[in-house]
């Protein structure tokens, strides 16, 4: 497709379950990053893929919170446990180099924990 | 590492009249800026962005930014606004010279456009 796709669009679950959520990127683009946008709170910064480049982890909340991006493509944002303020919308971005000169956000994933 | 702050987290104007986002951000190397902008119920789209040269962008819908290294500022501003203008709009950094490291945004900034 032609911009950023994310999956599922809403997803509620029950306290304690795990849930994964789905980044597509913009083809050949080879930044990504996961941001968790809650009222007031702006867009939190989680975790961010250059390339083959180890992650910048350094925004991820808690362990519970963990990302990978398979061949250098699509990306898994998957909680475990989740909690009641895990509740928020998940927005994934993708870039077309290492610069950052403009992200490129999909659609988000509204998360409801309860 | 870098921050950005917002000052204000509400800004109602009324219809027509001129509107500045205030954006200061933190950083101890040159940086590139950026405001985004979302409409209810929408995802995020780039309103304008600095690089290098002029400080003065212009973006898209009439709005423009300047940016002032000596003050680290990048305000947001429009001269007359609609009311489709209501939307967050959010100020965001990244460093150039350091490659690897992430698009940081502030809280944003809730414009609302009344008639």
């Amino acid at each position: 497709g032609a911009g950023v796709s994310q999956s599922p669009s809403n997803k509620v679950t029950e306290k304690g379950k795990d849930v994964e959520l789905r980044c597509d990127p913009i083809s050949g683009h080879t930044a990504l990053y996961w941001y968790r946008q809650s009222l007031g709170q702006g867009l939190e910064f989680l975790i961010y893929f250059q390339g083959n480049s180890a992650p910048d982890k350094s925004g991820l909340p808690s362990d519970r919170f963990s990302a990978e991006r398979t061949g250098g493509s699509v990306s898994t944002l998957t909680i475990q446990r989740t909690q009641q303020e895990d509740s928020a919308v998940y927005l994934c971005a993708s870039s077309p180099g290492p610069l950052n000169t403009e992200a490129f956000f999909g659609q988000g994933t509204r998360l409801t924990v309860v | 590492a870098q921050s950005v702050t917002q000052l204000d987290s509400q800004v109602p104007v009324f219809e027509e009249a001129p509107v500045e986002l205030r954006c200061n951000y933190s950083s101890s190397v040159s940086v590139y800026l950026f405001w985004y902008v979302q409409y209810p119920n929408q995802g995020l789209q780039l309103l304008l962005k600095y690089l290098s040269g002029s400080t003065l962008v212009k973006g898209i819908n009439g709005f423009e930014a300047e940016f002032n290294k000596s003050q680290t500022s990048f305000h947001l501003r429009k001269p007359s606004v609609h009311i489709s203008d209501t939307a967050e709009y959010f100020c965001a950094v990244s460093t150039p010279n350091q490659a690897g490291t992430a698009l940081i945004f502030g809280k944003g900034t809730t414009l609302s456009v009344s008639s």
